[in-house]
């Protein structure tokens, strides 16, 4: 089944203590991002990728880190994160558009976020 | 910069009935992507239909269709004979030609179906 798959569903953590949340996609697509989306202020990204190791900021990258190192993965990190972090985040992958019918980005099930 | 708006936070309609959702944009680009995507409670992001700039021609996916006004830049969705399983949050959404730089969202429209 062609997917984007982010782990974990859930997390709670501390203030401070790093974190990885995964995403993996199985279509090849060039390109991927990640957004957070909170209550009023709708899903803004956070950063993007083109293609392997070519990534840039998107809108609210700050405490935020990414790498492609593969095509199918694309990790954001968190190094110390705080509580203004705690958020649903999403993870989404597209083709490059005109090579295809289906372009646009599919998105993951989320991860929702806690820091306390 | 682009920016997305959606005017309607909330939006309440009788099965069956016809509801139309709201969605201006503002680009310098003449080349773009549009999108409506849903969220139900479950929060997965559904994409529902999309729209390419170049094509005059309005999307139509099943009871959802949309009314693309290139000039105006505006871009609406028309869901026709609504259910109580479209009850969600609908985004508009923008994509520039090229797409690599990902989507621009709305704040969202929380449409809910009564029966």
């Amino acid at each position: 089944e062609a997917q984007v798959t982010q782990n974990p569903r859930y997390l709670i953590t501390v203030t401070g203590k790093k974190l990885t949340v995964t995403c993996s996609q199985n279509m090849n697509h060039e390109y991927m991002s990640w957004y957070r989306q909170d209550p009023g202020l709708g899903l803004r990204q956070i950063y993007y990728s083109m293609n392997v190791e070519v990534t840039d900021k998107g809108d609210v990258p700050e405490g935020y880190k990414v790498s492609r190192k593969e095509k199918r993965n694309f990790p954001l990190i968190l190094e110390s994160p705080s509580p203004n972090q705690t958020s649903l985040y999403f993870c989404a992958s597209s083709p490059v558009p005109g090579q295809g019918p289906d372009y646009g980005y599919t998105f993951g099930s989320g991860t929702r976020l806690t820091v306390v | 910069a682009q920016t997305v708006t959606q005017s309607q936070p909330e939006m309440s309609v009788q099965e069956a009935e016809t509801v139309t959702l709201s969605c201006t944009y503002d680009t310098s680009e003449n080349n773009y992507y549009l999108f409506w995507y849903k969220q139900p409670p479950s929060r997965q992001m559904i994409l529902v239909i999309r729209q390419e700039a170049y094509k005059q021609q309005n999307a139509t996916e099943n009871r959802f269709s949309v009314n693309f006004q290139k000039a105006a830049k505006s871009f609406s969705l028309k869901i026709s004979d609504s259910q109580l399983g479209d009850t969600a949050m609908y985004f508009c959404a923008f994509m520039t030609g090229g797409g690599a730089d990902g989507l621009t969202f709305g704040k969202g429209t929380h449409l809910i179906i009564q029966p």
